[in-house]
């Protein structure tokens, strides 16, 4: 089955500055690759999401890129705010393939202003 | 729409009770999944029901066990509790094959 390594376990960064985080998966056939944020106490809530047939996805100050080719794909936020301190998961699965969405364990981002 | 709703969302239970949880979907979501979260190990999938069925199963014990039904309300079961199954328990519904959303959870403490 499908195996999702997160890096890294936690991330401290200065306002204002940018935040990468990255993810690979083992299952070549995975097409479906999204972001949760969540905060402390709080339910993960998705943040973006990018298919396979796509390189790189844009919100914003957020961006997602994918390497099929490598199967890694990266969490890029940009401008860092206070109010990004989360808990980020990456996760994968197939999308027509009966297969559930399978989470990395998370990284701690902690923005200091 | 409403958002997916879990009852309850505390429960303290001792040692070899056994324990249902409550998950109602997003209206118009058909798959309802269950996962187990605890400091460290992030989200572990427990399983996945679309249309009364179990589509998916993580890599738990048969104490674990969950239901369906033909509104798409979920519930989940475990008995003979013990310690380590102190966790929060989230269920997440969507349309089939997309993004997941997630309830609020239900914070079981086992003592």
């Amino acid at each position: 089955g499908e195996n999702v390594e997160q890096h890294p376990s936690t991330l401290s960064v200065q306002e204002g500055d940018s935040a990468v985080i990255k993810c690979t998966y083992s299952d070549s056939a995975s097409n479906y690759f999204p972001w949760y944020k969540q905060e402390l106490g709080k339910r993960p809530q998705l943040i973006i999401d990018i298919r396979s047939n796509v390189g790189e996805k844009k919100d914003q100050r957020i961006a997602v890129t994918l390497n099929k080719t490598a199967k890694h794909f990266s969490l890029h936020i940009t401008e860092t705010q206070p109010e990004d301190s989360a808990v980020y998961f990456c996760a994968a699965s197939r999308i027509s393939g009966n297969t559930p969405l399978v989470f990395g364990k998370g990284t701690r981002l902690s923005v200091i202003a | 729409k409403a958002g997916v709703t879990q009852t309850p969302r505390y429960l303290i239970k001792t040692r070899g009770q056994q324990v249902t949880l409550s998950c109602s979907p997003i209206s118009g979501h058909r798959s309802v999944s269950w996962y187990q979260q605890t400091p460290g190990q992030g989200l572990q999938f427990l399983f996945e029901y679309f249309s009364e069925t179990q589509r998916n199963k993580g890599n738990f014990p048969g104490r674990f066990s969950g239901r369906q039904f033909s509104n798409s309300r979920s519930e989940m079961n475990v008995s003979t509790l013990e310690l380590g199954d102190s966790a929060l328990y989230l269920c997440a519904s969507s349309p089939w094959g997309q993004a997941q959303f997630f309830g609020p959870g239900t914070r079981l403490t086992v003592l």
